[in-house]
């Protein structure tokens, strides 16, 4: 088992369409972090959540910590081509700084 | 400028040889880090290094061996090569140990 599971694993939209991707864990984090790779390329950092309950929001992309700080979401509004990539969530575990990558999203925009 | 540049992007070697991937980053970070991303795009943390100090070494076999000459170089040679080490290795650094990762373009490397 991954300790950071992402789903679903895959996800195929039209443009305009809202879409929501998630990250869980049974363990707690200090932080988890949100990256976006495109082909070719290596993840790009979008956000970092800190704080218990804690909403960001990256124009369209609106990230949530849970209170647990065991979990996250992210909620894009009116999906584009652009948005399409994989979306990978990272958190360090209390007590461990080692930074683990979840097992990420393959988002699919169709124009 | 790039910001952490590696190379070779693309490498297509013999089971058996030996190759090394160089990475460098100029942003003044002190840990550098080896990642390798499997066809299922998994990214799995190899090692990581802080101020030329290897600090992670997860379990990865003993052909895998990095070297960071300054902190602002950490090379990966593998020794051996396997058809199950055909993936993306991703070199990145940060700041500080838990702080934001800047990845490189990546090197695709085939064994075939």
């Amino acid at each position: 088992t991954q300790l950071l599971e992402q789903s679903p694993q895959f996800l195929s939209i039209q443009e305009g369409e809202n879409l929501t991707v998630y990250c869980n864990s049974s363990s707690v984090f200090s932080s988890l972090q949100w990256y976006r790779q495109e082909p070719g390329e290596g993840p790009v950092l979008l956000v970092t959540v800190v704080t218990g309950g804690e909403v960001k929001k990256l124009k369209r992309l609106t990230f949530q910590f849970g209170d647990a700080r065991k979990d996250s979401s992210l909620h894009i509004t009116a999906a584009q081509p652009g948005d399409t990539g994989l979306y990978l969530c990272a958190g360090s575990p209390f007590g461990n700084e080692k930074l683990t990558f979840g097992t990420g999203t393959r988002l699919t925009i169709i124009p | 400028d790039t910001a952490v540049s590696q190379t070779p992007k693309y490498l297509v070697t013999q089971m058996g040889n030996d190759k090394s991937i160089k990475c460098e980053q100029n942003l003044g970070h002190d840990t550098m880090y080896w990642y390798k991303q499997d066809s299922k795009k998994f990214l799995k943390i190899m090692f990581s290094y802080n101020n030329k100090e290897l600090i992670i070494n997860e379990t990865v076999p003993n052909r895998f061996s990095p070297k960071s000459p300054d902190k602002a170089h950490l090379n990966l040679h593998i020794n051996s090569l396997e058809l199950g080490d055909s993936a993306v290795y991703f070199c990145a650094s940060s700041r500080r140990a838990t702080g934001e990762l800047f990845f490189g373009e990546g090197s695709r490397l085939t064994v075939l």
